[in-house]
């Protein structure tokens, strides 16, 4: 899978949006962009995903760049509930072998929401 | 829907003891997959299933074994339990395996080998 980067942590005040921006600038024209979070003793949470559009739901909105290096993940609105490891992870259609449905986590960013 | 679940949510072993990790999900899901955490080192892909009665090895199959006789249920076998083994342990379930969908997690199972 292509590689993604991520800030370590960010910080954001409750109900107040937040930007979570993800580098990944040797992305391929099949990979898909997924987005996880991780709240603290829990297993990884689905966000959202995209290919090339920007994408929206009940949980959040994905923004991808228009040559698709980069990507932002959106919370409109933080609140408590939202501080969680993000993962920002490409996943190639083509990927077969030990790689099937694979998900690479990186280190990911540590989000804290401050009330 | 209950969605992934996962028993035990604790468990201690002593080694070379075995036991069996339980994943069900209700969502009549064809990909099903297991992970381990280990500190600082994200999760690795274990084993996974594309459907009933097909399994395959993911990076780290040593030393666990799985089956998938329902379209439900997934579990992982530890053969003889190895304090390398301590991990927390993850399943997850997808409609395919396919890349432009998401995949769901179960709450995990804390392993602890002494």
């Amino acid at each position: 899978d292509a590689k993604t980067t991520q800030p370590n942590s960010m910080e954001s005040n409750e109900e107040e949006p937040v930007h979570l921006p993800c580098n990944h600038s040797t992305i391929s024209g099949t990979d898909y962009i997924h987005w996880y979070r991780q709240l603290p003793s829990q297993g990884p949470e689905y966000v959202i995903h995209g290919l090339t559009s920007n994408v929206n739901n009940r949980m959040a909105s994905l923004a991808i760049a228009e040559d698709r290096k980069s990507s932002t993940l959106i919370l409109h609105r933080a609140t408590l509930r939202d501080a969680a490891v993000y993962y920002c992870i490409l996943r190639d259609v083509g990927a077969g072998g030990t790689s099937y449905g694979k998900l690479t986590f990186g280190q990911g960013t540590i989000l804290t929401v401050h009330p | 829907n209950a969605g992934v679940t996962q028993t035990p949510k604790f468990q201690v072993l002593k080694t070379g003891q075995s036991m069996t990790l339980q994943c069900a999900q209700d969502m009549n899901h064809e990909y099903m997959s297991w992970y381990r955490q280990d500190p600082g080192m994200g999760l690795r892909l274990i084993h996974y299933s594309v459907g009933a009665g097909i399994t395959d090895q993911g990076e780290v199959p040593n030393g666990y074994n799985v089956s998938r006789s329902t379209t439900e249920d997934f579990p992982l076998r530890l053969l003889s339990a190895a304090p390398s083994q301590t991990s927390v342990y993850f399943c997850a379930s997808s409609y395919s395996f396919s890349s432009g969908r998401e995949q769901y997690f179960g709450p995990g199972t804390r392993l602890t080998v002494t």
